[in-house]
């Protein structure tokens, strides 16, 4: 089975430019979430999505937006780049969990690493 | 989500199990404990999961506490592959994963 897989794997854009990284998940995996991770702050949690719907945000600005669509793919979008949004973005995958047992583990791309300029 | 506590930094020598620990007293009764590792800038892996009860897999034995306040992530026999940063993340049904800072552990041969 192939993984998560992120895209692209390196990016250099220029403050105040937009930009869009891809997330495939893993087949059949419905929840999509997305972490930014800082050599300051560490991972952090940006947002989840579970059937083209949000179910969990994190505590970031406005600028930081995703999406899902139906077969489950993911992108997120940061406008009006700055340069502290230079980090590694990393997608995880899970699968929805059977009967009661809804607490499945999430598997992680190699992640986008963005560098602000 | 319950907050846990690592410490930053562990030796291990190769061949040796290696013993991680981590407390999480604010757990509550539906919070499941994880534990991931992160090798340099690659994404986290997965590594096992439990509730109450004790967990082994192929890659870690996970050690839970009757109380469930802490528990330790064993490596039976820890490579030099093994090094790396270890999170241990409490979290709900279906909840996001809050990452600590982890702990990062050094296996020397």
């Amino acid at each position: 089975k192939a993984g998560v897989t992120q895209t692209p794997r390196y990016l250099i854009k220029t403050r105040g430019q937009q930009v869009t990284l891809s997330c495939s998940p893993i087949s059949g995996h419905r929840s999509v979430s997305w972490y930014q991770q800082t050599p300051g702050q560490g991972l952090q949690f940006l947002f989840e999505y579970f059937s083209e719907t949000q179910r969990n945000k994190g505590n970031f600005p406005g600028r930081f937006s995703g999406r899902q669509f139906s077969n489950s793919r993911s992108e997120m979008n940061v406008s009006t780049l700055e340069l502290g949004d230079s980090a590694l973005y990393l997608c995880a995958s899970s699968s929805p969990g059977q009967g009661s047992n809804m607490n499945t583990e999430a598997f992680f791309g190699q992640g986008t690493r963005l560098t602000v300029v | 989500d319950a907050k846990t506590t690592q410490p930053p930094s562990m030796d291990c020598a190769e061949g040796r199990a290696a013993n991680l620990p981590c407390n999480h007293s604010t757990i509550s009764g539906n919070e499941y404990v994880y534990w991931y590792r992160q090798i340099h800038s690659q994404g986290p892996q997965y590594i096992i999961h439990g509730l109450k009860n004790n967990e082994t897999n192929e890659m870690a034995s996970l050690i839970i506490t009757e109380d469930r306040k802490s528990s330790t992530l064993i490596l039976p026999h820890a490579t030099l592959r093994d090094t790396a940063v270890y999170y241990c993340i409490v979290r709900n049904q279906g909840g996001k994963l809050i990452f600590g800072q982890g702990t990062e552990l050094s296996v020397k041969p």
